[in-house]
């Protein structure tokens, strides 16, 4: 069964530094999604992308948030200075386009821990 | 502004019976509703989905109700198992492959 996979699964970084999580998304999904959570604390919306552009952020998501589908397979969320309240599991999701509505679905997310 | 409640942070049953969760929603017309399951330390999976104009859907042993007038959804699982213990999420949409706006969660945990 086709599934979401993102990379690294934990990535520790130090204030300050840039990360970029990346994902490669279910082949023929063309809606794409990044989620937060922070530790006990329920999932957020960062950002939706489609057609190669941002369709929809949250307060979240400001200047120091990017995304990008560099090719035709990842979908990257790169965090340029980190913060300490950054800290939080990142989870990429895609959906099919048609008729729908299409379920969402979920990767196994990446733990980001900023010290 | 827009709230989603689940009823309760923990729910605790025997197996075998029916689990019983609530989402109930305020300031907001969801075209959609979502139930997902979210174990620890994993992403959530997607388990049932139903529309504004649907009053049930059912998969296996999940049902599902919409009640758009109540602004409640009800998520049932029958003939609970212990495998069945996880944190189950209502998330609700706009529509038009929109965010989904995510409740805090209802901690089921199925006893033998």
């Amino acid at each position: 069964e086709p599934e979401v996979t993102q990379t690294p699964s934990h990535q520790v970084t130090q204030m300050g530094q840039e990360v970029i999580l990346r994902c490669v998304p279910i082949s023929n999904h063309l809606y794409f999604y990044w989620y937060r959570q922070i530790l006990g604390q329920k999932v957020e919306f960062l950002v939706s992308f489609y057609n190669n552009e941002i369709s929809e952020k949250s307060e979240i998501f400001d200047d120091q948030f990017s995304v990008e589908r560099p090719d035709g397979s990842n979908f990257t969320l790169k965090i340029r200075s980190t913060k300490l309240e950054d800290s939080a599991m990142y989870f990429c999701a895609s959906r099919n386009q048609g008729l729908g509505p299409y379920e969402q679905y979920f990767g196994p997310g990446t733990r980001l821990t900023v010290t | 502004s827009q709230k989603i409640e689940q009823n309760s942070e923990a729910l605790n049953i025997q197996e075998g019976k029916t689990a019983t969760l609530t989402c109930n929603y305020t300031n907001y017309s969801p075209a959609y509703l979502q139930w997902y399951r979210q174990d620890p330390g994993r992403g959530p999976v997607f388990l049932l989905l139903i529309r504004e104009n649907e009053k049930e859907k059912r998969k296996e042993r999940l049902k599902v109700t919409f009640d758009t007038t109540l602004k409640q959804s009800l998520f049932h699982i029958t003939a609970s198992q212990p495998a069945d213990s996880a944190t189950y999420l209502c998330a609700l949409e706009a529509g038009n492959a929109g965010k989904s706006t995510f409740g805090d969660g209802t901690t089921l945990t199925v006893k033998p």
